[in-house]
């Protein structure tokens, strides 16, 4: 079944454990990007990336990195975690263009403490 | 960047017609009008899309004006599983600006029985 998957759905931690939300995709997408969702903000993209090995920053980039290294593989990483990055993240893929659907992943609630 | 807007909430009753509005009047040529929508606790679902031409699929219809500033996405009976926020978005086809996307607060469509 053709699917993004993200890892974990739900996350506790505390300020300054670094962490890793995993994306895959199994469509050979070239394009992949991660937004994060709060009430009132709607969604708001973080990063994109275009292929492997080429990233660019979306809306409200700080306190993440992303990293592409293989094709199906975009993973969000928050070094020093903060309260306000509490939210929840969806990442997406699509094949590269702008003729074609964006597919998302289910969502990661993460909450800072 | 272009920016979309849409009404924060419209109504309707199950199976009657629905016709969700979205204005984009500072539109470039080859920006794609997409469609998303969400569900409660689930990621943003592709609905349709399209560049100049109305558009039908086995969910929705899209109208888009002639001038391209607006479009309109057409439930054509509204069931109580269409309830959920409607996502207008552009995504641009020059170069690489497909990759940056800025989505609106969306409309919430409640439907009742």
């Amino acid at each position: 079944e053709a699917q993004v998957t993200q890892n974990p759905r739900y996350l506790i931690t505390v300020t300054g454990k670094k962490l890793t939300v995993t994306c895959s995709q199994n469509m050979n997408h070239e394009y992949m990007s991660w937004y994060r969702q709060d009430p009132g903000l709607g969604l708001r993209q973080i990063y994109y990336s275009m292929n492997v090995e080429v990233t660019d920053k979306g809306d409200v980039p700080e306190g993440y990195k992303v990293s592409r290294k293989e094709k199906r593989n975009f993973p969000l990483i928050l070094e020093s975690p903060s309260p306000n990055q509490t939210s929840l993240y969806f990442c997406a893929s699509s094949l590269q263009g702008a003729n074609y659907p964006l597919h998302f992943g289910n969502g990661t609630r993460l909450t800072v403490t | 960047d272009a920016k979309t807007t849409q009404p924060n909430s419209m109504e309707s009753n199950e199976e009657e017609p629905v016709h969700l509005p979205c204005n984009h009047s500072t539109i470039s040529g080859t920006d794609y009008i997409h469609w998303y929508r969400q569900l409660p606790s689930q990621g943003p679902e592709y609905v349709i899309h399209g560049l100049t031409s109305n558009v039908n699929n086995r969910m929705a219809s899209l109208a888009i004006a002639e001038d391209r500033k607006s479009s309109t996405l057409i439930l054509h009976r509204a069931t109580l599983r269409d309830a959920a926020v409607y996502y207008c978005i552009l995504r641009g086809a020059g170069g690489t600006s497909y990759g940056k996307l800025t989505f609106g607060q969306g409309t919430i469509l409640t439907v009742h029985p």
